[in-house]
C-alpha cells in the first residue's frame, strides 16, 4: 500500500485564487512528520512547510498553510492568492519516527505529486 | 550560508560505464541522503548516512549502486555498469543533526541534482 497518496496528478488554479492540494498519508506510527515540497521546472526541490504529527496547530508559512487532519490522515497544502510562480510539481512527504541518532529510519517517503497550473 | 551542491549537473554516459555524482552538503548538516527521480515520479529514497554511523543502504536497487561520506561533508555516489534504466534525477539532500523525535530540524534541504543519461 502507498504511504503518501497524493490523488490529483494535474490542477490548475485562475491567479490570485486559493487553491488545496490533496495528500493522504499511512502509518501505524505515532510520531511523524509531513512536508511539502515545491519542484519548478527547473528541478530543484523547494521545502515549504512542515507538520508534527504532535502538532496542536495546523501549520502556516506566508501564503502556505497545511490542512492537518490527524484522524483522516490527510495533509493537504492550501496556497491562497495564487501567483504565476507557484506553477510546478507539489510533493508531499512523510518521515516516520521515532528516528534516533544514528538510526536506520529517516528517510522521507514522497508521493507522486500534483502538477499546478496557475492561470493569468 | 550556501546551500546544499551537485556535480555535475548533466551526465550523459554510455552503457556499460561507471559514473560518479557528488555532493556537497550544507556546512553544519549531520544527515545526508541521496534519492533518485524518474521522469514524471516522485522521489526514491537510495541511501542515508548520519553522523559516523553505518549507513542506511536499504533503499540501493542493486550492488552496482554505492557511497560513501567522508566524515561530514561531501559525499559520492557511485553506479557501477550503468544501464539505460539508472536515467534520472539524482538529488542529495542535507539536514541538521537528527533529533530524537519529529521535528522541524530534521527538514531535509535539496542541492538541484545531477540528471543522468545512459545512451
Amino acid at each position: 500500500a502507498q504511504k503518501i497518496t497524493q490523488t490529483q496528478p494535474g490542477m490548475f488554479v485562475q491567479e490570485k485564487e486559493a487553491v488545496t492540494l490533496d495528500c493522504t498519508y499511512d502509518t501505524s506510527d505515532p510520531s511523524y512528520g509531513l512536508f511539502w515540497y515545491k519542484q519548478p521546472s527547473s528541478g530543484e526541490m523547494i521545502f515549504l512547510i512542515y507538520q508534527g504529527s504532535y502538532d496542536q496547530q495546523n501549520a502556516t508559512e506566508g501564503r502556505y498553510s497545511l490542512n492537518f487532519q490527524k484522524a483522516r490522515k490527510s495533509a493537504n497544502l492550501v496556497i491562497s492568492a495564487s501567483q504565476l510562480g507557484d506553477s510546478a510539481m507539489y510533493f508531499c512527504a512523510m518521515r516516520e519516527g521515532p528516528w534516533n541518532y544514528g538510526g536506520s529510519q529517516g528517510n522521507l517517503i514522497f508521493g507522486k505529486g500534483t502538477k499546478l497550473s496557475v492561470k493569468p | 550560508g550556501a546551500g546544499v551542491s551537485q556535480s555535475p549537473s548533466n551526465k550523459v554516459t554510455e552503457k556499460g560505464k561507471d559514473v560518479e555524482l557528488r555532493c556537497d552538503p550544507i556546512s553544519g548538516h549531520t544527515a545526508l541522503y541521496w534519492y533518485r527521480q524518474r521522469l514524471g515520479q516522485g522521489l526514491e529514497f537510495l541511501i542515508y548516512f548520519q553522523g559516523n554511523s553505518a549507513p542506511d543502504k536499504s533503499g540501493l536497487p542493486s550492488d552496482r549502486f554505492s557511497a560513501e561520506r567522508t566524515g561530514e561533508s561531501v559525499s559520492t555516489l557511485t553506479i557501477q555498469r550503468t544501464q539505460q534504466e539508472d536515467s534520472a534525477v539524482y538529488l542529495c539532500a542535507s539536514s541538521p543533526r537528527t533529533s530524537g523525535g519529529a521535528s522541524r530540524t530534521d527538514t531535509q534541504y535539496f542541492g538541484p541534482g545531477t540528471r543522468l543519461t545512459v545512451l
